[in-house]
């Protein structure tokens, strides 16, 4: 079975860091690009950053770009997230997603996480 | 960068058909993507490549894609279809997300 399973989420104060994992299952993982997405309360989805299926190239957002590293293991089947410089707005449920063909660009995403919520608060 | 149109909301009587536009400049050009995502769970691709369905994906979704408007199509939409429907793009370097669009069946 695919699985990808988030984690590392928390509550942090503003300027503060944290560090999210998505541990995968059930298929090649170093053939895929992946995906971070986030949804605030109330807001529609985001994206965050992406990553080629090698490492070798990423992606982010405009809002991140800067404070956010998106890096994977392969040897572990790992993503990450490296979030530091937290602000407020940063507070959101954040998902992880593997492409849905391999050895492509992060096109789109086909297999989900459940997600980890991060919270940027004093 | 590129931005992508949806309605806040589409209403549907039950067992009717729902459609869902996604506006873009030139999106008939490139390929569209549509998830489906309920409250407390993760999002689920049910349109890939403007038309085309996961194996698990009922044949009641469907999508095309034209000139500046993409459209997802639920036919006979049930109860369980209520949820919030996003479209994406991917422009080459960045995921597009539109700001999607909650269906309420009626």
């Amino acid at each position: 079975e695919v699985q990808m399973v988030d984690s590392g989420g928390g509550m942090v104060q503003p300027g503060g860091s944290l560090r999210l994992s998505c541990a995968a299952s059930g298929f090649s993982f170093g053939n895929y690009a992946m995906t971070w997405v986030r949804q605030a309360p109330g807001k529609g989805l985001e994206w965050v950053a992406s990553i080629s299926y090698s490492g070798d190239s990423s992606y982010y957002a405009v809002s991140v770009k800067g404070r956010f590293t998106i890096s994977r293991d392969n040897s572990k089947n790992t993503l990450f997230l490296q979030l530091n410089s937290l602000r407020a707005g940063d507070s959101a449920t954040y998902y992880c997603a593997s492409m849905g063909e391999q050895f492509l660009s992060p096109h789109y995403m086909e297999v989900w996480g459940k997600g980890t919520t991060v919270t940027v608060s004093s | 960068s590129y931005d992508l149109t949806q309605p806040l909301s589409v209403s549907v009587a039950l067992g009717q058909t729902a459609r869902i536009p996604c506006g873009g400049n030139s999106i008939g050009r490139t390929s569209v993507y549509w998830y489906q995502h309920k409250p407390g769970q993760a999002p689920v691709l049910i349109i890939y490549r403007d038309n085309k369905r996961p194996s698990a994906i009922p044949e009641r979704f469907s999508g095309s894609n034209s000139l500046n408007t993409a459209t997802l199509t639920i036919s006979g939409a049930q109860g369980g279809d209520e949820g919030d429907y996003y479209c994406q793009v991917w422009d080459g370097s960045a995921v597009v997300f539109g700001g999607g669009t909650k269906l309420i069946v009626l």
